[in-house]
């Protein structure tokens, strides 16, 4: 009963392929988003979708492409992978509040590592 | 701006110490104020947030508005405390992080 999966746990492959990481939430929450978690630990927002729409999108190159099916569901997809697409990927959901206390239910992570 | 800053990368201490670690934001608006917690091979979690006023595994944290802070606080460490902690004002911005050390 994981609140909030995401898939593959690890991922290795060769710079300027493409990959996907896939996420789910069984916890009702309406809004899903991406991080990502570099080397040195920082935490940057990636993408926000709310109601399968998307609402943050952050400097992000057009390589990432989120892709919200449904609400339960937020997946990554990633062209032409580069060195510096290393990291570890987060999925989270919350609810969408404005000026509530909303907590962000965060997924295992994916690491992600381009050789 | 919207920032938000914990100026200590590694904060070591001894089980028993008191602890605390730094949060300085920027922020346009009222922020939420939340501290997440990721212990090792875990993932991030909600460790404790402004509104609720609670102390969870004995930590608290205080909003200081003059001085745009929300230190987190714990009188004695344990070891299983050690993990990296994240300040953050809402959603989408978080600090860069602290790792808390506790050694027996």
């Amino acid at each position: 009963d994981t609140a909030v999966s995401q898939t593959p746990k690890y991922l290795v492959t060769q710079m300027g392929n493409d990959k996907s990481i896939k996420c789910e939430q069984n916890l009702g929450h309406d809004t899903m988003y991406w991080y990502k978690q570099d080397s040195k630990k920082f935490l940057k927002i990636m993408f926000s979708y709310n109601n399968k729409e998307l609402i943050i999108n952050e400097t992000v190159p057009n390589r990432f492409s989120p892709k919200s099916p449904d609400k339960a569901h937020l997946n990554l997809h990633i062209n032409s992978l580069e060195l510096g697409d290393s990291a570890v990927y987060f999925c989270a959901s919350s609810l969408w509040t404005s000026g509530g206390s909303g907590e962000l239910f965060f997924g295992e992570g994916s690491r992600l590592t381009v050789l | 701006a919207q920032r938000v800053t914990q100026p200590e990368k590694l904060l070591s201490v001894f089980k028993g110490a008191p602890v605390e670690l730094k949060c300085n934001y920027s922020y346009s608006g009222s922020p939420e104020l939340f501290w997440y917690v990721q212990y090792s091979r875990q993932r991030l979690q909600l460790l404790l947030r402004h509104i609720s006023r609670e102390s969870i595994k004995g930590f608290t944290a205080d909003l200081n508005k003059g001085e745009t802070s929300f230190h987190l606080k714990k009188p004695f460490a344990q070891e299983e405390d050690s993990a990296m902690y994240y300040c953050a004002p809402d959603k989408l911005i978080f600090g860069t992080g602290t790792r808390l050390q506790v050694f027996p």
